[in-house]
């Protein structure tokens, strides 16, 4: 079935250092790609999301790729603030299911240092 | 934007008692809800698909008698665990499907609006 893979937290950064949270996929077809954050006390939100390969989402300042040929849809951010500090989470949604049965990775911690 | 409530926002019961979690679109309506469990540290696990009006869809291995669903109204969803032993603890999110427009031209977009999760601790 379909998995998604993230990297492994907790990451802890200092303020304005450079971000990559790594998520790879397996999944059959085309998928649509989200990443979620998630701030303390509060519900998932869809930060950025890719529909298509080689589409690039963006929000926020931050920015993934959909990159089929190494099933990778990375999370970058030149350059973090304190209030970036959340759990991040990728997932997918399987070809033609639009926002229907999203498939999560496990989450990665962030945290941002002043 | 679209806010998705849950009550409680945390709870506490014995074993062998019933906890009813509810779900709202406060400000949209939502034919389809979702519902997951997420452990400690770990991933979000979908659990049910519940649609407005009709049965409820059960995810490989969820007990369908033991999680009830209702989605009764276009605004508002409930999970019921039933008889609830200490494994049921945990942390439990819904989500709300949004309809965002297309759908005559082209295909029709939908975005997931999550509630903030019930922390069920069964003692």
């Amino acid at each position: 079935g379909d998995s998604v893979t993230q990297m492994e937290g907790p990451v802890t950064l200092s303020e304005e250092a450079f971000l990559t949270i790594n998520c790879t996929y397996t999944a059959t077809g085309y998928p649509s790609l989200f990443w979620y954050v998630q701030y303390p006390g509060e519900g998932l939100q869809l930060l950025l999301k890719a529909t298509k390969a080689d589409d690039k989402g963006s929000n926020k300042g931050f920015e993934a790729t959909y990159r089929k040929e190494t099933t990778s849809f990375h999370l970058e951010k030149g350059s973090v603030q304190v209030s970036d500090s959340a759990v991040y989470f990728c997932a997918l949604s399987g070809q033609g299911q639009g926002a229907q049965k999203l498939v999560f990775g496990q989450g990665t911690r962030l945290t941002i240092n002043p | 934007g679209a806010v998705v409530s849950q009550h409680p926002s945390w709870v506490i019961c014995k074993s062998g008692t019933s906890v009813k979690i509810e779900c709202r679109s406060l400000d949209f309506q939502a034919t389809t809800m979702f519902w997951y469990r997420q452990f400690p540290k770990q991933s979000l696990m979908l659990m049910a698909t519940s649609n407005e009006g009709s049965k409820a869809t059960y995810e490989q291995g969820v007990e369908k008698d033991k999680f009830l669903i209702n989605h009764a109204s276009l605004t508002l969803s409930t999970l019921t665990v039933t008889s609830a032993h200490p494994e049921d603890s945990s942390f439990y999110i819904c989500s709300a499907r949004a309809y965002l427009g297309g759908g005559t031209s082209g295909s029709s977009t939908y975005e997931q609006y999550f509630g903030p999760g019930t922390r069920l601790t069964v003692t």
